[in-house]
């Protein structure tokens, strides 16, 4: 099973500014990660796949890049609906497995 | 627009089987680019696949949990359902289920990201 890590476990940033959330997997999972935001008491909700693709709908400000075991989800201009909490999920290997999370919280 | 909505029980006892149900709105199960998923996330915690199908009703369990889950699709209905049994507290958790993009070779089909999910039912496991 690949182990997927997200660091920080939290992140504190003020609006307006960047914020960048890291997701390492144990081994390669070529470009096959996906990463969601959850807010409280809400289901997931998709943002990139693909490593860098937005899904539909998700503003610009938010990418994704990285291939093999690093990525990395930028979210550019931090809006007060953006603090929340962010999973990245690799879907290369079988079992799927998802990252612990890192909650982005409001400095 | 498509949606998903979970039901089932919210109170499960200790030892007997957790069964929910997954019912699929604005869109049609039998897609072929298309597994169907269940998901959870213990209180407090990060998530966990519990496995998924597709409409023909070939089904895909995370290995550990797959002694006890069960994964049934009814595409009469636009439902799919899971069962888990020999619950515990362990097994208390909000449970979601996901559409799952599905992605085919030349050879071998493969499993994808997971949009939309359904708003999720808390089930809780106690006595």
């Amino acid at each position: 099973e690949i182990v997927m890590t997200q660091s920080p476990a939290t992140l504190s940033v003020s609006p307006g500014e960047r914020a960048t959330l890291s997701c390492r997997a144990s081994q390669s999972v070529s470009s096959n990660l996906a990463w969601y935001q959850q807010k409280p008491g809400q289901a997931p909700r998709l943002l990139i796949y693909g490593a860098s693709t937005r899904a539909t709908g998700i503003p610009a400000r938010f990418s994704g890049s990285g291939s093999g075991t690093e990525f990395t989800l930028t979210i550019s201009s931090l809006q007060s609906e953006d603090f929340a909490v962010y999973y990245c999920q690799q879907y290369n290997n079988w079992p799927i497995t998802f990252g612990q999370g890192t909650r982005l919280e409001i400095k | 627009q498509l949606q998903l909505q979970e039901s089932g029980p919210g109170l499960v006892k200790p030892s007997e089987t957790l069964s929910l149900t997954c019912t699929v709105s604005g869109g049609s199960i039998s897609s072929s680019s298309y597994y169907w998923g269940w998901i959870r996330q213990p209180p407090g915690k990060g998530l966990e696949w519990i496995g998924s199908i597709y409409y023909s009703g070939s089904t895909y369990y995370n290995p550990s949990l797959k002694s006890r889950v069960t994964i049934s699709v009814d595409t009469s209905k636009n439902q799919f359902s899971l069962k888990l049994s020999s619950v515990t507290a362990a097994d208390t958790a909000v449970y979601y289920c996901a559409r799952e993009e599905r992605y085919c070779s030349s050879t071998s089909c493969y499993f994808d990201w997971f949009d939309p999910w359904g708003q999720g039912t808390l089930v809780t496991v106690s006595s």
